[in-house]
Order: structure tokens, then sequence, then C-alpha cells
């Protein structure tokens, strides 16, 4: 099976900030990753998808970017409420699987 | 406006079979346009897939826990089901069903194997005697 890998595990940043989370593939998945926040206590929530392409109603300030086995999540001007955890999730083949998860905290 | 809910006991035992159902509103589960799935996540860690299913009844399972998972649907009750067999407190999680679109700017994905757009809330399972 493919093995989702995000890094960092956790981090820490200051509104206004811009933040990167990768995630890395263990073999090659084309385009097919999606990214999910997950606030505390509160169900995970689509941001992106094939990559890059963002969820309606998702703000601007989320981009993805990547394509092979190395994929980005970035989130410009960090607000307080972007506090949660993130999720990859590679959907090429069978089985769907997900990275172990990103937690952002804010300064 | 799309919803899923869903049910089902709060506590199993030990060996028995966890059984879940996830109702749909507000959209039709026969659309041709999505699968429907499972995913869990125990408590502090990360999602799991557990399995989709398409209206037809077309299942793809996690082959960490095909032995064990059975899913189902029934279209005339506009909802799907999970049953999980041989339950041990490593079984113990929020289990939260979802839809799976088939269709996105970036083309058709027949398999259904895909992402995971709309979420139910979610509900805690633990297993214990």
């Amino acid at each position: 099976d493919i093995q989702m890998t995000q890094s960092p595990s956790s981090l820490s940043a200051s509104v206004g900030d811009t933040v990167t989370i990768t995630c890395r593939a263990s073999q090659g998945i084309t385009n097919y990753l999606a990214w999910y926040q997950q606030k505390p206590g509160k169900v995970p929530k689509l941001l992106i998808y094939a990559a890059s392409t963002l969820q309606s109603g998702v703000p601007s300030r989320f981009s993805g970017g990547g394509s092979g086995t190395d994929f980005t999540l970035t989130i410009s001007s960090l607000q307080p409420e972007d506090v949660a955890t993130y999720y990859c999730q590679k959907y090429n083949r069978a089985p769907i699987t997900f990275g172990q998860g990103t937690r952002l905290e804010i300064q | 406006q799309l919803q899923l809910q869903e049910s089902g006991p709060g506590l199993v035992k030990p060996s028995e079979t966890l059984s879940l159902t996830c109702t749909v509103s507000g959209g039709s589960i026969s659309s041709n346009s999505y699968y429907w799935g499972w995913i869990r996540q125990p408590p502090e860690k990360g999602l799991e897939w557990i399995g989709s299913i398409y209206y037809s009844g077309n299942t793809y399972y996690n082959p960490s826990l095909k032995s064990r998972v059975t899913i189902s649907v029934d279209t005339s009750k506009n909802r799907f089901s999970l049953k999980l067999s041989s339950v041990t407190a490593a079984d113990t999680a929020v289990y939260y069903c979802a839809r799976l679109p088939l269709y996105d700017s970036s083309g058709y994905y027949p398999e259904g194997l895909v992402y995971f757009d709309y979420w139910g809330q979610g509900t805690l399972v633990t297993v214990s005697s």
C-alpha cells in the first residue's frame, strides 16, 4: 500500500504568518490528493482536491500544490480560526489512505 | 442541503458485531454521481477509510478490515449501513459516514475511489464489556 507521510507533525505560528504543511507519498499518485481540516471536536472538512483545486466555499488563503509524490498545503495570512489538525488523503487507487495529520496551533 | 446522519449503538461488547446506519437527507442515495463511505477515527488518532458503496451495491473495502466488514445499501430508505464483526477495543472510534463524488473539475472517477466532500457528524462507538 502507498503510505502518506505528513510533516511536520505539529507546528505553531502567529496570526498573519504563512505556513506550509508537506505530504509525501511512498509512490507516485499523480495529483490524486485531497486536504482536510479538522477543528477540535469537529468533523473533517474538505479543503482541496486534485492537489490544488479549492473546494467551494473555502477561503482563498488556503492553497495546495505538488504532484507525483510531494505535495503542500499552504495557509497564508493565518487566522485564529485556522487552529486545527490537517490531513492529506490519497485516492489514486484502493485503499484510500490518510496522512497521520499535522496539528496547527496559534502562538 | 445534503445531510448525513449516523445512528446505532454507542456501546458494543468485544467479539460482537458493530452495526451502524447512515441516513441521507436532502439528496438521493440512488444518484449515479456518488459513492457513499465509512471512515473511522480512534480517540486522539487519525482517519481510517473503512469502505465505500454505490447505490447498485458495488463495494470497496479497506484490505485491513475486509474480512470483518460488510457495507450495504437500502435505496428505498435512502440509507446505507456498516457491519463490523468480531470487534475488539481497537475498534473503539468515532465512525463517520460520508459522500464521495464521482465527478469533479478534474474528471470522472468510476470506481468511486475519491475524496469525501460531505460528512456526517460522527458517532462514537466504544467496545467494552
